[in-house]
């Protein structure tokens, strides 16, 4: 199964774009390249999920480089709700299950 | 609200006590999950359960049973569980467990505590 590795945390201020950049060195041409956002005592959150080159919603966009090996999650302008851990999750089929693995992921601090 | 719910939110319990977690899902979904998260881990799959059917089970000591009567509820049934096994309790669903675009929405969790 792949593995991701991320920085454990990040600061930033309130209105700068954040870019957190994950890598997967391993990454299966089946696997799919998604991220959640978990806030304290609360379940995860899907954000996006992407293949290659670019993906953007409402909330993010995310980057994926045509080797696949990393991808950087940009969270545009953000403010101090943003503030929370970030997930890069690299999902494989195990069985007949796609499994997500959940790694550290990346604590997020959003200051005024 | 995330169309996941959880009961109860916080469980203190003995090591001798028996009780059960309760899931539900009122998203239509067909896959649902436990999870594990303990202080300072990574989120760790406990079981899969699609249709109704239990697809996966990562090696989960047996003081933890599932169960899934249908697609919208889910169950942990806990027993003589340890100290260890503190931690906050997810659930989660999804709209099959075998598709890559598998967005997975997550209850708030059961915080549980064992004395």
């Amino acid at each position: 199964l792949a593995k991701t590795t991320q920085p454990i945390s990040m600061d930033s201020y309130e209105g700068q774009e954040v870019n957190i950049t994950c890598s997967h060195n391993n990454i299966a041409t089946n696997d799919y390249i998604t991220w959640y956002q978990q806030f304290p005592s609360q379940g995860p959150r899907f954000i996006i999920q992407g293949y290659k080159t670019k993906v953007t919603n409402e909330v993010a966009s995310l980057f994926i480089p045509a080797d696949r090996k990393s991808s950087t999650l940009s969270l545009p302008r953000v403010s101090l709700s943003d503030t929370a851990v970030y997930y890069c999750l690299v999902g494989d089929y195990v069985d007949s299950s796609y499994k997500l693995i959940f790694g550290s992921g990346t604590r997020l601090l959003v200051r005024p | 609200e995330t169309g996941v719910t959880q009961t109860p939110r916080h469980l203190v319990m003995g090591m001798t006590n028996k009780k059960s977690l309760k899931c539900e899902q009122h998203l239509g979904h067909n896959a649902m999950y436990w999870y594990k998260q303990s202080a300072k881990k990574p989120l760790e799959l406990m079981f899969v359960y699609n249709f109704k059917e239990q697809t996966e089970n990562n090696s989960v000591p047996s003081r933890f049973s599932p169960e899934c009567p249908n697609s919208s509820h889910l169950f942990l049934h806990l027993h003589t569980l340890q100290p260890e096994d503190s931690a906050l309790y997810l659930c989660a669903s999804s709209q099959m467990s075998s598709d890559p675009y598998n967005e997975q929405f997550f209850g708030p969790g059961t915080r549980l505590t064992v004395l």
